[in-house]
């Protein structure tokens, strides 16, 4: 079965850090680009970051340009967010989600989300 | 990277259908074949219902459709039924990042 869970969520104050992983199993994970979407508590999705499937070259919406980075270990079959600088409004559900082939662009498989809370 | 524009709500009853809008720009709804439609019920993660603007993955019925017209895509629900009620999210590629929707909630009557 293809399925991802995420990891690694939790309160954290601001100003701080956390890093969320994203275990992968069911498929080549080498093979697919893959991302993070999170969704604040009752607001809509909003794209965060993506990594293509060799892991080197990353993109990262302008809200968390500077603050979060994405990497992949391919041996591990698991992707990871890096939250730094962690602010109120990251406050959110992060999903990780699979590309859908290299050809289209969809996210056909999600996890079931981690939740991260920034508060003081 | 502004969030493309989605009515709040969308009505019908059982075996009606419903169209929902989603307006972006051409920089990205406009400008790439890669429009892509998400089916999220409260608590859940979102499901793929539709990709390439019109494509529609396997288990997803024939029921969902997906279309666009310049600026706008849409997806039309048709014969609603009551498991349909949910919000919905469209999805476009903008280059190099990804920017979704404000979302639609669709109730059946």
């Amino acid at each position: 079965e293809v399925q991802l869970l995420e990891s690694g969520g939790g309160l954290i104050q601001p100003g701080g850090s956390l890093r969320l992983s994203c275990a992968a199993s069911g498929f080549t994970f080498s093979g697919f680009a893959m991302y993070w979407v999170r969704q604040a508590p009752g607001e809509g999705l909003e794209w965060v970051s993506g990594i293509n499937d060799r892991g080197d070259d990353a993109y990262y919406a302008d809200s968390v340009k500077g603050r979060f980075t994405i990497s992949r270990d391919n041996s591990k079959s698991t992707l990871y967010l890096q939250m730094n600088s962690l602010r109120a409004e990251d406050t959110a559900v992060y999903y990780c989600a699979k590309r859908i082939n290299s050809v289209n662009r969809a996210f056909d498989i999600w996890g079931q989300g981690t939740m991260v809370t920034v508060s003081s | 990277q502004s969030a493309l524009t989605q009515p709040r709500s969308v009505s019908a009853s059982p075996g009606q259908s419903v169209t929902i809008s989603c307006t972006g720009t051409s920089s990205d709804v406009g400008g790439y074949k890669y429009v892509s439609w998400y089916q999220q019920h409260p608590g859940k993660a979102p499901k793929l219902m539709i990709y390439d603007v019109n494509k529609r993955p396997s288990g997803v019925p024939d029921r969902f459709s997906g279309s666009k017209s310049g600026n706008t895509a849409s997806l039309t629900i048709s014969g609603l039924q009551a498991e349909d009620e949910a919000d919905y999210y469209c999805n476009s590629y903008a280059g190099t990042s990804y920017v979704f929707g404000t979302g639609t909630r669709v109730t059946v009557l």
